[in-house]
C-alpha cells in the first residue's frame, strides 16, 4: 500500500503567518492527492482535492500544489478557526491511504 | 442537499459482528456514477479508509480488515458488517459519498466501542 508521511506532525503559529503542511508518497500518486481538515469531534472536511483543485465554500488563503511524490497544502493569513488537524488521503490506488495527520495549534 | 447519518449500536461484544448503517437523504445510492465509503478513526488516532461501493454493485475493501468486511446497498441506505470485532475495531465510523469529481459529503459520525 501506499505510504504517506506528512511533516511536520505538530506546528504552533500566530495567526496572520503563512503554513505550508507537506505530504510525501511512498508511490507516485499523479494528482490524486487530496486534503482534510478536521476540527474535534467534527467530520474530516475536503479543503483540496486532486493536489490543487478548490472546493467551493472554502476559503480562499487554503491552496494545494504538487504532483508524484511529493504535495503541500498551504494556508496563508492564518486565522484562529484554522486550528485543526489536517490530514492527506490519496485515492489513487487501492487501499486508499491516509497520512498521519498535521496538528495546527494558532497562538 | 445530500446528507448522510450513520446509526448503529455504540457496544459491541467482542467476537460479534459490528453493524453501521447509513441512511442518505438528497440521492439515491443505485443511481449516478457515486460512491459510497467507511472510514474510521479510532480514539486518538488517524484516519482509515474501510471500503466503498460503487453503482451498489462492486465494492472494494481494505485488506487490513481480511475477510471480515462487508458494504452492502440499497436504495437509500447502505451499511457496514465488521464480523469478529475486537478492541481494536473501537472508533468513531464515517460513512461519506463521493461524486465523480471527489467532491465529498460525510455523515458527523458514530462512535463504537468494542468491549465486553
Amino acid at each position: 500500500e501506499i505510504v504517506l508521511t506528512q511533516s511536520p506532525d505538530f506546528q504552533s503559529v500566530t495567526p496572520g503567518k503563512t503554513v505550508i503542511i507537506t505530504c510525501r508518497a511512498s508511490q507516485s500518486l499523479g494528482t490524486s492527492l487530496h486534503w482534510f481538515q478536521q476540527k474535534p469531534d467534527q467530520a474530516p472536511k475536503l479543503l483540496i482535492k486532486y493536489a490543487s483543485q478548490s472546493i467551493s465554500g472554502v476559503p480562499s488563503r487554503f491552496s494545494g500544489s504538487g504532483s508524484g511524490t511529493e504535495f503541500t497544502l498551504a494556508i496563508n493569513g492564518l486565522e484562529s478557526e484554522d486550528a485543526a488537524a489536517y490530514y492527506c488521503h490519496q485515492s489513487g490506488t487501492l487501499p486508499r491511504t491516509f497520512g498521519q495527520g498535521t496538528k495546527l495549534d494558532i497562538k | 442537499q445530500v446528507v448522510l447519518l450513520e446509526s448503529g449500536p455504540g457496544l459491541v461484544r467482542p467476537s460479534e459482528t459490528l453493524s453501521l448503517t447509513c441512511t442518505v437523504s438528497g440521492d439515491t445510492i443505485n443511481s449516478g456514477d457515486s460512491s459510497w465509503v467507511w472510514f474510521r478513526q479510532p480514539p486518538g488516532k488517524g484516519l482509515e479508509w474501510l471500503g466503498h461501493i460503487f453503482s451498489a454493485r462492486s465494492a472494494y475493501y481494505n485488506p487490513s480488515l481480511g475477510r471480515r468486511v462487508a458494504i452492502l446497498a440499497g436504495p437509500s441506505e447502505f451499511s457496514l458488517k465488521l464480523t469478529s470485532a475486537t478492541a481494536a475495531d473501537s472508533a468513531v465510523y464515517y460513512c461519506a459519498r463521493e461524486d465523480s469529481t471527489f467532491e465529498s459529503h460525510w455523515g458527523r459520525g458514530i462512535r463504537v466501542t468494542v468491549s465486553s
